[in-house]
């Protein structure tokens, strides 16, 4: 079975600065998906970023970027230019391109950002 | 438009009350999800609907009745529930069809704050 792992509870960032969150994940798997989502303080679970496993390119999103390593099944997280709008719990989710439509949740990282 | 509508926002009820949450999607989404979320954790999955027919279910209490009467509404009918079951309500959805990283992405609803008295 799959699992995902974030091991840091949380984190804090100074306002422009850059900050990353780690995900790791177990699969025995060759191609997946990986996922970070956002859910601010009482709002909205939303999508930050997505990557397919068989991409090598690392995907961004304006300020967020991953660092995939698929040897290492390892998924961070990097955000450029902490805004006070980027506070809210992250979690890195796994899904496999087979079989269920079974999403795997880390369990979250809560970001705080420091003006 | 990505968005999925859930009602009401907010629902306190009794232990002997019966009531619905009801998520909505208007992207052609075919798969639709019911999570349970607490404070400070990661979603639960619930319930998955893959084509209007139930595809997972996992071990919810039956006092939790998942109903998908289209495409587009899927339903969560509660009965006789206990206080632990107090929480974040999610439905999500995804394109349901394989081929492609963004169609496999969900999307949340705000979720049913739910309190159970």
């Amino acid at each position: 079975a799959q699992t995902v792992t974030q091991s840091q509870p949380e984190m804090s960032v100074q306002e422009a600065e850059t900050v990353t969150l780690s995900c790791t994940y177990d699969t025995s798997e060759s191609d997946y998906y990986l996922f970070w989502y956002k859910q601010p303080p009482s709002r909205q679970m939303i999508l930050v970023i997505r990557q397919e496993a068989y991409k090598q390119q690392n995907a961004t999103e304006n300020r967020f970027s991953v660092n995939f390593q698929k040897a290492a099944k390892s998924f961070s997280l990097k955000i450029s230019d902490s805004q006070l709008g980027d506070a809210a719990m992250y979690f890195c989710a796994y899904r496999s391109t087979t079989g269920t439509y079974k999403y795997i949740f880390g369990t979250g990282t809560r970001l705080k950002v420091l003006a | 438009d990505t968005e999925v509508t859930q009602t009401p926002k907010h629902l306190v009820m009794g232990m002997t009350n019966k009531k619905s949450l009801k998520c909505e999607q208007h992207m052609g989404h075919r798969a639709m999800y019911w999570y349970k979320q607490k404070a400070k954790k990661p979603p639960e999955l619930m319930f998955v609907y893959s084509y209007e027919k139930l595809s997972i279910n996992e071990s919810v209490p039956s006092r939790f009745s998942p109903e998908c009467p289209n495409s587009s509404l899927l339903n969560l009918h509660l009965h006789a529930l206990q206080p632990e079951d107090s929480a974040l309500y999610l439905c999500a959805s995804s394109q349901g069809a394989s081929g492609g990283g963004w169609k496999e992405t969900q999307y949340f609803g705000p979720g049913t704050r739910l309190l159970v008295l």
